[in-house]
């Protein structure tokens, strides 16, 4: 069975400080894919990014980046210079990968819940 | 706005009774999932449709819920005799059969049960 934690529920900083939100997962299958999503007040999950298994370089976008590591089953979230528009609630999700291709139902994670103070 | 879209955003309702919700994903997207998000917790899977065909059920899904997607476009989710612990944020997504395996989501739409 797939399992996603995050293991921190709730984070609070201040503005402009770096964050790292944690994630750890378990599957038995070895094509995998995973995904971040930000959901803010509004409720709508919004998609960051995916990453398929095979896949272990880092990615950075603007002040993004994901660090993925198959070694220790975690793939981490960090925001730099973080700002107040940040705060939202963010899940990291599992899915794997079907013989037609491609992922279908998530499993995801309780999400952590990040609060940036200005 | 090219966007999934969901109806109705709210739905309150008494015990026992049935609701209907309707989900509209991005055009020419064929695969549709529904999803249920309770307060404090991540999504969980409940259903999802290849076009017209609906090819896995969760366990969560209970007899009293029932999933279609007549022409492979919309999608409804009906919950039959509603009961408190229905109550949770339902959310619609959708995507691609190959090539980009991300699944985008709607708003959803926020059931109590009263």
């Amino acid at each position: 069975a797939q399992k996603v934690t995050q293991a921190q529920t709730e984070i609070s900083v201040v503005e402009k400080e770096d964050v790292t939100l944690d994630c750890v997962y378990e599957t038995r299958d070895t094509t995998y894919y995973l995904f971040w999503y930000k959901q803010p007040p509004s409720g709508e999950l919004v998609f960051l990014i995916r990453r398929n298994s095979f896949d272990e370089q880092n990615e950075i976008s603007g002040r993004y980046s994901w660090n993925f590591q198959k070694s220790t089953s975690s793939f981490n979230f960090t925001i730099t210079a973080s700002q107040v528009v940040d705060s939202a609630v963010y899940f990291c999700a599992l899915s794997e990968v079907y013989s037609g291709g491609g992922a279908d139902g998530l499993t995801f994670g309780k999400g952590t819940h990040l609060i940036i103070q200005p | 706005d090219t966007g999934v879209s969901q109806n109705p955003r709210h739905k309150i309702t008494k015990r026992g009774q049935n609701v209907t919700f309707r989900c509209d994903p991005i055009s020419e997207h064929n695969r549709l999932y529904w999803y249920r998000q309770t307060l404090g917790q991540g999504p969980e899977f409940l259903t999802y449709f290849q076009n017209e065909a609906q090819l896995e059920k969760s366990r969560l899904l209970s007899d009293r819920f029932s999933a279609e997607r007549p022409k492979g476009s919309f999608s409804t989710l009906e919950i039959q005799r509603t009961e408190q612990g229905d109550s949770a944020m339902y959310l619609c997504a959708s995507r691609y059969q190959v090539g980009t395996d991300t699944q985008y989501f709607g708003p959803g739409t926020r059931l109590t049960v009263l």
